[in-house]
């Protein structure tokens, strides 16, 4: 079947480094997105893994192995407004057709004084 | 350039009605993706449209329909509705190549009472 799995909670402060995992089982594979989520508003997009390795962006990375079906992403320098869901997504469905995204539940970051 | 607007924002309705919810695709956008989501859960995959046509749907009832207007604009349509279809509401745009990342609409959040 088709899955992903992350954490459901995690907390870190301000300042510090947090690496969120997850782990993946789709049909296929196409990649992997990392997307970010206020409370109330709808997720934006972090970043976008198709290949082994770390990218980095700014204060964000991201890390894929596609061998062990995983993935983190990760915040360095952590601010207060980086308290948010950070939802792991991948594109599944039947074969030849992989343009729908399943998401993780997603992993609330709480960010600390 | 407006991004993916939803409309309407918030909606009450009562178990038993029929409600449609609207979307505009960000500007270049083709391809139209509805997911729902509540609270505390990741997005949940309904439907994708893709030249007026719906591509590929997940794990919802038939009472989910939507449709896709030749301006790339879509609807999605809820009949019967069940005290279990409150949610927010995702309409997410994204051009028709795969791992292309979407982008989201601010989403409608349905009550249903």
């Amino acid at each position: 079947g088709q899955n992903i799995d992350q954490p459901t909670e995690m907390t870190a402060t301000e300042g510090a480094i947090v690496q969120i995992n997850c782990t993946y089982q789709t049909s296929g594979f196409n990649g992997l997105f990392w997307y970010q989520q206020h409370a109330g508003e709808a997720p934006t997009f972090l970043s976008y893994n198709v290949l082994d390795g770390l990218e980095e962006k700014g204060r964000f990375s991201s890390f894929l192995s596609r061998s062990k079906g995983y993935s983190y992403l990760l915040l360095k320098e952590l601010q207060m407004k980086d308290s948010a869901s950070y939802l792991c997504a991948a594109p599944g469905g039947s074969a030849g057709n992989n343009r729908k995204l399943i998401w993780g539940l997603g992993t609330s970051l709480a960010v600390n004084p | 350039d407006a991004g993916v607007t939803q409309s309407p924002t918030h909606l009450i309705k009562t178990r038993g009605q029929q409600v449609t919810l609207r979307c505009s695709p960000k500007s270049g956008h083709d391809t139209v993706s509805w997911y729902q989501q509540a609270l505390g859960q990741g997005p949940q995959f309904i439907f994708q449209y893709y030249e007026e046509e719906e591509r590929q749907r997940g794990n919802f009832p038939d009472r989910f329909s939507g449709h896709q207007f030749p301006n790339y604009s879509s609807e999605l349509n809820v009949n019967a509705l069940l005290l279990g279809d409150s949610a927010l509401y995702l309409c997410a745009s994204s051009n028709d190549r795969v791992g292309t990342e979407a982008f989201f609409g601010q989403g409608t959040r349905l009550t249903v009472v």
